[in-house]
């Protein structure tokens, strides 16, 4: 199995609401990445976890909150967001220092 | 800190014709990867280069990374509309998780 899911594929949520996104792999990957996509730029690292462990927190502000259920699941649980975090959240896994495999991405609407 | 610079930012081509984009960095990289994006999807991982010098191929794409580490190139021979897409390098940083994207070519093909 060489994919990474994401759900939900889009979300709408308004400023008050909190939700979560939810990514999973089974390549036996160490490593797992949120990262955040707005149109026609690259992807911008958002927080690395390392053997279920958070290794990188590129400052993202704490109204995102990532957590690691354990090697195969991540999570990035939403609280309070404004408009400007509408974006495409992707999530990718990868073995040690090798090439990402991303999954297709949740596309987030803040109201 | 790191930059990542790709050039040009988009290049309109008629199928058939080739394409290069190239890709520079302010430091020397461990590795450099290349990842292909699609219209409305997700960025997808094609290569990783690490040698000084190193000249891979896949079918029509041509991947070389510089003998300083620091600038790399995708030549695409004969392009196709399945090409169609933005194409991202992207630098590992010496602290091994940090890859850094650069801002990616957006390849046009009119049949």
């Amino acid at each position: 199995d060489t994919e990474v899911t994401q759900t939900p594929k889009h979300l709408v949520m308004g400023m008050t609401n909190k939700k979560s996104l939810k990514c999973e792999q089974h390549m036996g990957h160490r490593a797992m990445y949120w990262y955040k996509q707005k149109a026609k730029k690259p992807p911008e690292l958002m927080f690395v976890y390392s053997y279920e462990k958070l290794s990188i927190n590129e400052s993202v502000p704490s109204r995102f909150s990532p957590e690691c259920p354990n090697s195969s699941l991540l999570n990035l649980h939403l609280h309070a967001l404004q408009p400007e975090d509408s974006a495409l959240y992707l999530c990718a896994s990868s073995q040690d220092a090798a090439g990402r495999f991303f999954g297709p991405g949740t596309r987030l609407t803040v109201l | 800190g790191q930059q990542v610079m790709q050039i040009p930012q988009y290049q309109h081509v008629q199928e058939g014709e080739d394409f290069t984009t190239y890709c520079n960095s302010s430091t020397t990289l461990s590795n450099i990867q290349w990842y292909k994006q699609r219209p409305g999807g997700h960025p997808v991982f094609l290569i990783q280069l690490v040698k000084s010098g190193e000249v891979k191929k896949q079918k029509r794409l041509t991947f070389q990374f510089g003998e300083a580490k620091k600038n790399s190139s995708l030549h695409i021979t004969a392009t196709q509309t399945t090409d169609v897409g933005t194409y991202f390098c992207a630098g590992l940083e010496t602290s091994y998780d940090k890859v850094i994207f650069g801002p990616g070519t957006s390849l046009s093909v009119i049949p």
